[in-house]
């Protein structure tokens, strides 16, 4: 099984809405990651897990709170968004590579959860 | 800024010619990887070349690598439709890290 996936594909929220998104993977990989694309713009990371620890955080405004509960799944919690936060967000995991952190592996995609700021 | 800069941003071609697109970053690199993506989709990896080879190739596609240039070059030979997609130069940006950084990409035609 070669699939990450995201759920949901599509999420429509208010400004004061608080809502979740969710992916998951079943390769084993230790390593797993947030990135935000706007339209025709590469994706921008924003989070990497590693080990179910927080390796990298972008400087990611705290209105998004990624969690991962176990090596399979990664959510991202989402609080008080702004228009501007409208994007397709994209989960993606690695092999977690060499033990001081570096990932010389692929990364397997998600299709994405279209998100619309209201 | 970004780590990696692409040109040209768009292409269209031809079916049945090549397509060539190229990344340009600006640091030292373990690696370099193509990635595709279809229109508002997740990205699909195409390839992986590390810093001390200079070409690899799978299927019809090639992928070159200048360290010395700071680039990187994806040809795609015999185009064909489906291969109407964007496509990405990743780099591990900063070594020793999870940390990959996205070229701007190029966005491929190719009409049949």
């Amino acid at each position: 099984d070669t699939e990450v996936t995201q759920t949901p594909k599509h999420l429509v929220m208010g400004m004061t809405n608080k809502k979740s998104l969710k992916c998951e993977q079943h390769m084993g990989h230790r390593a797993m990651y947030w990135y935000k694309q706007k339209a025709k713009k590469p994706p921008e990371l924003m989070f990497v897990y590693s080990y179910e620890k927080l390796s990298i955080n972008e400087s990611v405004p705290s209105r998004f709170s990624p969690e991962c509960p176990n090596s399979s799944l990664l959510n991202l919690h989402l609080h008080a968004l702004q228009p501007e936060d409208s994007a397709l967000y994209l989960c993606a995991s690695s092999h977690p590579g060499l033990a001081g952190g570096t990932s010389s592996y692929e990364q397997y995609f998600g299709p994405g959860t279209r998100l619309t700021v209201t | 800024s970004q780590q990696g800069e692409e040109d040209p941003q768009a292409l269209s071609i031809q079916e049945g010619e090549n397509a060539t697109m190229n990344c340009s970053y600006k640091t030292s690199i373990n690696n370099l990887q193509w990635y595709r993506q279809n229109s508002g989709r997740g990205l699909v990896h195409l390839i992986l070349i590390r810093s001390n080879e200079r070409e690899k190739h799978s299927g019809r596609l090639r992928v070159t690598l200048d360290t010395s240039k700071k680039s990187s070059s994806l040809l795609i030979t015999a185009s064909r439709a489906a291969d109407t997609a964007s496509y990405f130069c990743a780099t591990d940006a900063v070594l020793g890290t999870y940390k990959y950084i996205f070229g701007t990409g190029t966005r491929l035609k190719v009409l049949a």
